[in-house]
């Protein structure tokens, strides 16, 4: 069974760091692109930032651009979303997601539970 | 990149249809065939339904069903059943090598 579980989230204030987890299993984590994909509350899905399964070939949307870095340990099964910079429209739950094996740049297979950002003061 | 755009609510009684329309440009929707859609329920992680247009992922059932025309894709939920009562997002891929989604759609089962 595919598991996806996040953490490292929190509250942070505005400026400050974060780094979230995203433990994977039930599959064969170094076959697929891996994503990120946040939720502000009460809000819609919004595409974060994506990673290659090697770890070589990285995308980001131009809102986190220059600000968050993506990457991926394919020794211990875990991606990863470094946050800087950290603005109060950051504030979201953040999905990592499983790209699919045929379209692994724009289809989301399989999602973790989320986990909750808040930056504010 | 603006979101899609979907009519924020759909409403149908058991066993009916609805469907929801999903506009992009020909930038992304139009562009190309990589429309996706997701079912979320309140409080939980999406869930894949509909891919490429209208293929569905090994397990959905065949009351979700997709289609395109032009720079709007379409997705039809048939014999409408309580469980359907949920959001529902597009997505497409986007001539700036993103995915762009839609502004979801709330889908009331009266």
């Amino acid at each position: 069974e595919v598991q996806l579980v996040e953490s490292g989230g929190g509250l942070v204030q505005p400026g400050g760091s974060l780094r979230l987890s995203c433990a994977a299993s039930g599959f064969t984590f170094t076959t697929y692109w891996m994503h990120w994909v946040r939720q502000a509350p009460g809000k819609g899905l919004v595409w974060v930032s994506r990673i290659s399964n090697d770890g070589t070939n990285t995308d980001y949307a131009d809102s986190v651009k220059g600000r968050f870095t993506i990457s991926r340990d394919n020794t211990h099964n875990t991606l990863y979303l470094h946050m800087n910079s950290l603005r109060a429209e950051d504030t979201a739950v953040y999905y990592c997601a499983r790209g699919h094996y045929v379209y692994p740049r724009s289809v989301f297979e399989y999602w973790g539970q989320g986990d909750l950002v808040t930056v504010s003061s | 990149q603006s979101a899609l755009t979907q009519p924020p609510s759909a409403s149908g009684s058991p066993g009916q249809s609805v469907t929801i329309s999903c506009t992009g440009t020909s930038s992304d929707v139009g562009g190309y065939n990589y429309v996706s859609w997701y079912l979320q329920y309140p409080g939980k992680a999406p869930k894949l339904i509909i891919y490429e247009v209208n293929k569905r992922p090994s397990g959905v059932s065949d009351r979700f069903s997709g289609s395109k025309s032009g720079n709007t894709a379409y997705l039809t939920v048939s014999g409408l059943q309580a469980e359907d009562e949920a959001d529902y997002y597009c997505t497409s891929w986007t001539g700036s090598s993103t995915v762009i989604f839609g502004g979801g759609t709330k889908v009331t089962v009266l």
